[in-house]
């Protein structure tokens, strides 16, 4: 079992959906959780850092952790065509001292006009 | 722009080539990572360097050899690479190793091997 499992896509939404992006992971000791957004042709850049369970909003986006069932999630509401990218989650553990993020395998979200 | 810089952005090379990838970062950061991305698949961590100094190597054949001469400034050097080394080449720095920082992603380089 991989220890960030997240479903490629590609996910196809008309514009001003709702979108729900999900990872889930089994490594019990994650306790810091980000969302990057990936543009064809560029870097990550990050979107959503959050600490522990609980929601965080900002702007658009809303990340929400549920630690009881390692189940994280980035909600993008009024989706525009410019959202169209892929993420990806990535998460910390607080154990063991290196603080390298594990990083899912990112979902394609296609956002048409 | 994230303040992580990578030459070249694109780099076609044949399996008997020796090629460098370049990163420097303008955001006075104290550690820089190299990442490759293949398709469909995660993230897959290579080096990081802490104040110049390797600190994870994550079982890298030794086709793949870094060199960090300065906080500022990071290199991949290629040689003898196979045709599944072809992937996106990504570079990221962050504040420090040792704490929960948020790592800040190069463009990368697209590399082709023939």
């Amino acid at each position: 079992q991989k220890e960030v499992e997240q479903d490629p896509g590609p996910l196809s939404v008309p514009e001003g959906a709702i979108v729900s992006l999900n990872c889930t992971y089994s490594n019990s000791a994650f306790q810091y959780f980000m969302w990057y957004r990936q543009y064809s042709r560029k870097g990550p850049e990050l979107l959503m850092y959050t600490y522990s369970s609980g929601n965080k909003e900002d702007g658009r986006f809303t990340a929400q952790v549920d630690k009881s069932s390692k189940y994280i999630s980035l909600f993008i509401r009024d989706s525009q065509p410019s959202d169209s990218a892929t993420y990806l989650c990535a998460m910390i553990s607080a154990s063991g001292g290196s603080y390298i993020p594990t990083f899912g395998r990112g979902t394609s979200l296609i956002v048409h006009p | 722009e994230t303040g992580v810089t990578q030459t070249p952005r694109h780099l076609v090379m044949g399996m008997t080539n020796k090629k460098s990838l370049k990163c420097e970062q303008h955001l006075g950061h104290n550690a820089m990572y190299w990442y490759k991305q293949s398709a469909k698949k995660p993230l897959e961590l290579m080096f990081v360097y802490s104040l110049e100094e390797r600190v994870e190597n994550n079982s890298v054949p030794s086709r793949f050899s870094p060199e960090c001469p300065n906080s500022s400034h990071l290199f991949l050097h290629l040689h003898t690479l196979q045709p599944e080394d072809s992937a996106l080449y990504l570079c990221a720095s962050s504040q420090k190793v040792g704490s929960p920082e948020t790592q800040y992603f190069g463009p990368g380089t697209r590399l082709l091997v023939l």
